[in-house]
């Protein structure tokens, strides 16, 4: 079945930087574009950056463009998200989600990571 | 960027009410729009998508319409383990943003 596992998240201090996992099993990973979500305590979902299944092309949020890198390893099944000059602002559970479709860029589907915590603390 | 607002933010309902829940695109975004489901300490859920297709697996009891840059999520009976926030997201252009939310809660 498919699944998609995050790690990387933790403690880190103000201005640092930290990168997260998402390591995908169940589906052909080269297929499927890639989303980053996160939810901060309290707040809403924001969406915040996507990666093609070639990774030729993504986007970001403003929120998070220049600082935030996303990537990915098709020869490990594995996604990235490189943050970087972190801030209290920044402090979320972070989701990977698989897009909808095959090729297809925009659409998240049914696919989520159960999550993982970035605290931005001193 | 299309900015998405949802309305209204919260909202109190009992089992076996129907709720609507409306969201509006600030600019035209086709039928480019989801709705997914999110409780607490678990993944988003995705209910609708592509404006009104019902995500497979997910009740029938929920739907959707949209009219113009409006859309609308409809739950006909709301269950019990439908207490949650609701929000839409377009995937029209990038950024693919989500609304603010609507809580359903009791």
């Amino acid at each position: 079945q498919v699944q998609l596992v995050e790690s990387g998240g933790g403690v880190v201090q103000p201005g640092r930087s930290l990168r997260l996992s998402c390591t995908a099993s169940g589906f052909t990973f080269n297929d499927y574009a890639l989303h980053w979500v996160r939810q901060s305590p309290g707040k809403g979902l924001e969406w915040l950056a996507v990666i093609s299944f070639n990774g030729h092309t993504t986007y970001y949020a403003d929120s998070v463009r220049g600082r935030f890198t996303i990537s990915r390893d098709n020869s490990k099944d594995t996604l990235f998200l490189h943050m970087s000059s972190l801030g209290a602002e920044d402090t979320a559970v972070y989701f990977c989600a698989r897009a909808r479709r095959s090729v297809e860029l925009s659409s998240i589907g049914d696919y989520w990571g159960q999550g993982t915590l970035v605290t931005v603390s001193s | 960027d299309v900015q998405m607002t949802q309305s209204p933010s919260s909202l109190s309902a009992s089992v076996g009410d129907r709720v609507t829940i409306t969201c509006r695109a600030s600019q035209y975004i086709s039928s480019y729009l989801n709705w997914f489901q999110k409780k607490p300490g678990t993944a988003p859920r995705l209910l609708i998508y592509a404006a009104s297709t019902l995500q497979s697996g997910v009740p029938s009891r929920f739907s959707a319409s949209e009219s113009g840059t409006d859309f609308t999520l409809t739950i006909s009976s709301l269950q019990p383990e439908d207490f949650a926030t609701y929000y839409c997201q377009q995937s029209y252009s990038a950024p693919f943003t989500f609304g603010p939310g609507t809580t359903v809660d009791v």
